[in-house]
């Protein structure tokens, strides 16, 4: 059972214009998301979280959007660039059920900007 | 700030023979963490501890994986006997305390079984 979803496994896009990364989720218990870029062979990075009492958190580059009704985060890139090459994967935490914390990571997608 | 720290980066052995994996976290991170990487996917947690405690271990196969956190600091992940299936990315990451808060990952051990 896959909690969280990355439906797009690969995204290419021009340097300059918009990235736009999808993340579903299944349990509306989790309340904090998160997401992550790797590198190959590195370890994952965090890049940009979003608390579920707003629906958009903006850093720099970086825009992630929640919609909890729907279930679906967004992460905006704008404008890419080809650094940003890589695969981003999103997380989801909460207490999902008494007691029981999650941290569940979708199975990333992976972003090539070209120059 | 040293950051998470794994080794060895790459081990290759034969099926059925075991093998261990170490992990120093960052400095002064309560909250350690082990997890799985296959091929084309996102991590999925081994186990989880808070200082010494291991607070999430129910996606460990305990038939052939153990894993320790002594002292609160270092940790080891083991499995004895490996299998074909375990060929995979096994990554560590700490963070300061609470589950909630940002992880720190280390660059992960590419373990293949022969």
């Amino acid at each position: 059972d896959q909690q969280v979803k990355q439906n797009s496994p690969s995204l290419s896009v021009q340097e300059g214009r918009i990235s736009i990364l999808n993340c579903d989720y299944t349990n509306s218990m989790f309340d904090y998301f998160l997401w992550y870029k790797k590198y190959p062979a590195e370890g994952p990075t965090f890049l940009i979280s979003i608390s579920s009492i707003k629906d958009k958190n903006e850093d720099g580059r970086f825009t992630v959007f929640l919609n909890k009704s729907a279930k679906h985060l967004s992460l905006h890139i704008v404008p890419s660039q080809p650094g940003d090459s890589a695969v981003y994967f999103c997380a989801a935490s909460g207490f999902i059920t008494s007691g029981t914390y999650k941290y569940i990571f979708g199975t990333g997608t992976r972003l090539k900007v070209l120059a | 700030e040293a950051g998470v720290v794994q080794s060895p980066r790459y081990k290759i052995i034969e099926k059925k023979q075991p093998v261990a994996f170490w992990c120093n976290p960052i400095s002064g991170h309560n909250t350690l963490y082990w997890y799985l990487q296959n091929l084309g996917q996102g991590p999925e947690l081994l186990i989880r501890y808070e200082n010494e405690e291991a607070v999430d271990d129910s996606q460990l196969p305990k038939d052939r994986f153990s894993a320790e956190r002594l002292k609160g600091v270092d940790s080891t992940l083991k499995i004895q006997p490996a299998e074909l299936g375990d060929s995979a990315v096994y990554l560590c990451a700490s963070s300061p305390g609470r589950a909630t808060d940002t992880q720190y990952f280390g660059p992960g051990t590419r373990l293949t079984v022969l």
